[in-house]
């Protein structure tokens, strides 16, 4: 089984540009979970899709934003990039049930200039 | 607000020894806890859990306790060995509904040869 894919891996913007990050989770988990790690901030909960809907969200302001697709494959954006925007930005990919772990895609480093 | 605190930024142990690496979260809600391991250019990878239910779980040299009265979990690897070396998140949360984890900052773990 193919794992979690996430692309671009790097990507470099400059503030007030916006950024689009794609995550294909693993075929058949229906859930994907966003996350930002920064330098001792640990990884912090952006928000999770399920079935195409936005079932958790963390508290981020409302630049960050996502959305999954019928294939399960989820989208991130983020406008307005600020250069504390700069970071790891993971995906994690669930089978929905409550039995399974997440498992994560090796992350974007986005950098804003 | 940190939900979930790894106050120990790194931790260096001898080969062969044991590593215990110690995490603190504040919600009272949480009823699952993982530990995630991290090599540099990787996405965390799954390690352990337990759920609220437990107060110890192991798996192999992993072995991961909880104690919910002070809020407190500890992942311990015995023996230690030199591919252990790598960053060990521990996350808090709840599976229901959906996944929303809390992770901490992380614990850098060297074992030396």
């Amino acid at each position: 089984k193919a794992g979690v894919t996430q692309t671009p891996r790097y990507l470099i913007k400059t503030r007030g540009q916006q950024v689009t990050l794609s995550c294909s989770p693993i075929s058949g988990h229906r859930s994907v979970s966003w996350y930002q790690q920064t330098p001792g901030q640990g990884l912090q909960f952006l928000f999770e899709y399920f079935s195409e809907t936005q079932r958790n969200k963390g508290n981020f302001p409302g630049r960050f934003s996502g959305r999954q697709f019928s294939n399960s494959r989820s989208e991130m954006n983020v406008s307005t990039l600020e250069l504390g925007d700069s970071a790891l930005y993971l995906c994690a990919s669930h089978s929905g049930g409550s039995a399974d772990t997440q498992y994560f895609g090796p992350g974007t480093r986005l950098t804003v200039l | 607000d940190q939900q979930v605190k790894q106050n120990s930024p790194s931790l260096s142990v001898q080969e062969g020894r044991i590593s215990i690496l110690n995490c603190d979260y504040t919600n009272s809600m949480f009823d699952y806890f993982l530990w995630y391991k991290k090599y540099p250019a990787e996405g965390p990878t799954f390690l352990i859990s337990i759920s609220s239910i437990k107060d110890k779980n192991e798996d192999g040299r992993f072995t991961v306790f909880l104690n919910k009265s002070a809020k407190h979990l500890s992942l311990h690897i015995v023996p230690s060995q030199p591919g252990d070396s790598a960053v060990y998140f521990c996350a808090a949360g709840s599976r229901f509904p959906g996944n929303q984890f809390y992770f901490g900052t992380g614990t850098s773990l060297t074992v030396i040869p």
